[in-house]
């Protein structure tokens, strides 16, 4: 399976926009690239996934490099409710993807 | 509401006894997942699913073990054989057909063994 790597942890002042790095070299043609993240005592949510092209929903916007070996993850406005860690994995196209999660980044947001 | 639902949320056992984890949900989603997370650790892979009657063991499978009799069901049994079971358990579940979606996971159960 292809591997993702991840910074341990980063921080951010509120208000200010964040990005998340994950690099992931080593990704085939048919890998999306998701990004979930986990708040303290509870299940991973999902955050956004693409493809190819740079994706934006209400939570965040995803920008994928042009040779698809990293990826980075933008909160445009840090709040302290987005302080969590953001884990991000690879998931095949079609059928059955069998999902697999590192250590992520754990976000620290500063008042 | 659509969901995954875990039970219960805090678990306490004593050393070798096995115990069973619930997890359930209203997703109609094909695939199921177990992982196992420890203090300050990432996820890691027990047991999934991708079709009733038919599971695999993930990266953790020794000391577990599940059954899928139902699409909606996926209980992982936490047995005596493992060496240390006290962790965060987390259920996941997603569709596994050609349409790409997100996976949904429950809210985990602790389980502390003493």
């Amino acid at each position: 399976d292809a591997k993702t790597t991840q910074p341990n942890s980063m921080e951010s002042n509120e208000e200010e926009p964040v990005h998340l790095p994950c690099n992931h070299s080593t990704i085939s043609g048919t890998d999306y690239i998701h990004w979930y993240r986990q708040l303290p005592s509870q299940g991973p949510e999902y955050v956004i996934h693409g493809l190819t092209s740079n994706v934006n929903n209400r939570m965040a916007s995803l920008a994928i490099a042009e040779d698809r070996k990293s990826s980075t993850l933008i909160l445009h406005r840090a709040t302290l409710r987005d302080a969590a860690v953001y884990y991000c994995i690879l998931r095949k196209s079609g059928g059955y993807q069998k999902v697999t999660f590192g250590t992520g980044t754990k976000l620290q947001v500063i008042p | 509401d659509g969901g995954i639902t875990q039970s219960p949320k805090y678990l306490f056992r004593k050393e070798g006894q096995n115990v069973t984890l619930s997890c359930e949900q209203n997703l109609n989603h094909d695939a199921m997942y177990w992982y196992r997370q420890d203090p300050g650790q990432g996820l890691r892979l027990i047991y999934y699913s991708q079709i009733v009657n038919d599971f695999q063991k993930g990266d953790i499978a020794e000391g577990y073990s599940v059954s899928r009799e139902k699409k909606e069901s996926f209980p992982l049994t936490v047995t005596s054989a493992q060496k240390n079971p006290t962790a965060f358990y987390l259920c996941a579940s997603s569709t596994s057909g050609t349409k790409h979606t997100e996976a949904f996971f429950g809210q985990g159960t602790r389980l502390t063994v003493v």
